[in-house]
């Protein structure tokens, strides 16, 4: 089967730096991927680690070690709005498998 | 970028009502997927397809029906809703020859009172 461990939930400060991690246990693995959900809305596509190290989209990084079967979505100079959910995510037999996401509140 | 669109936005309706949730997508893509979502909670894989004529059930048991006859065009039918069918359901797609990434809809916030 598959699995994927996060924390439920994380509370930083505005401007500082949050790292969301991700384990996961699978018997195929193509790839580990980053969503972001805010409260009522869908889920919107944030990163893609296809090979082992880091991915940068702005503020946004994620990270992927697949001999510790690990990665982690990193968030720098928070804003407000990054107050949501995020889900890691893997591809495996034809289907996407989500983590059960992690509830990020950024205080003022 | 996200051409798919999901109708409607909520619906709220009485138990043993019979409801069609609609979704479609204008991008082409082959693969299309309904997920279940309590709030806060995991997304739940209940139906998905690979193309025209391709449905297969996720892993969660879901007592609703989908169907594919269109390649753009993949709606989601309960056939009689129960309170505990209340939720939110999302709809999927995705590039065929790709595996990071799912487009989703607005998702459809049901409530069966």
């Amino acid at each position: 089967g598959q699995s994927l461990e996060q924390p439920s939930e994380v509370t930083a400060v505005e401007g500082a730096i949050v790292q969301i991690n991700c384990t996961y246990q699978t018997s195929g693995f193509y790839g580990l991927s980053w969503y972001q959900q805010h409260d009522g809305g869908a889920p919107t596509f944030l990163s893609y680690n296809g090979l082992d190290g880091l991915e940068e989209t702005g503020r946004f990084s994620s990270f992927l070690s697949r001999s510790d079967s690990y990665g982690y979505l990193l968030l720098q100079e928070l804003q407000m709005k990054d107050s949501a959910s995020y889900f890691c995510a893997v591809y495996n037999f034809n289907k996407f498998y989500f983590g059960s996401g992690t509830k990020l509140n950024v205080k003022p | 970028e996200a051409d798919i669109y999901q109708t409607p936005r909520y619906l709220v309706i009485g138990t043993g009502k019979k409801i069609t949730l609609e979704c479609s997508q204008t991008m082409g893509h082959d693969k299309m997927y309904w997920y279940q979502q309590d709030p806060g909670m995991e997304l739940h894989l209940i139906h998905y397809s690979y193309g025209v004529n391709s449905t297969e059930k996720g892993d969660l048991s879901s007592e609703s029906t989908v169907s594919r006859i269109r390649t753009e065009h993949f709606p989601l039918t309960l056939e009689s809703a129960r309170p505990s069918h209340t939720s939110q359901y999302l709809c999927a797609s995705q590039r065929r020859g790709t595996n990071e990434k799912l487009f989703f809809g607005s998702g459809t916030q049901l409530s069966v009172l």
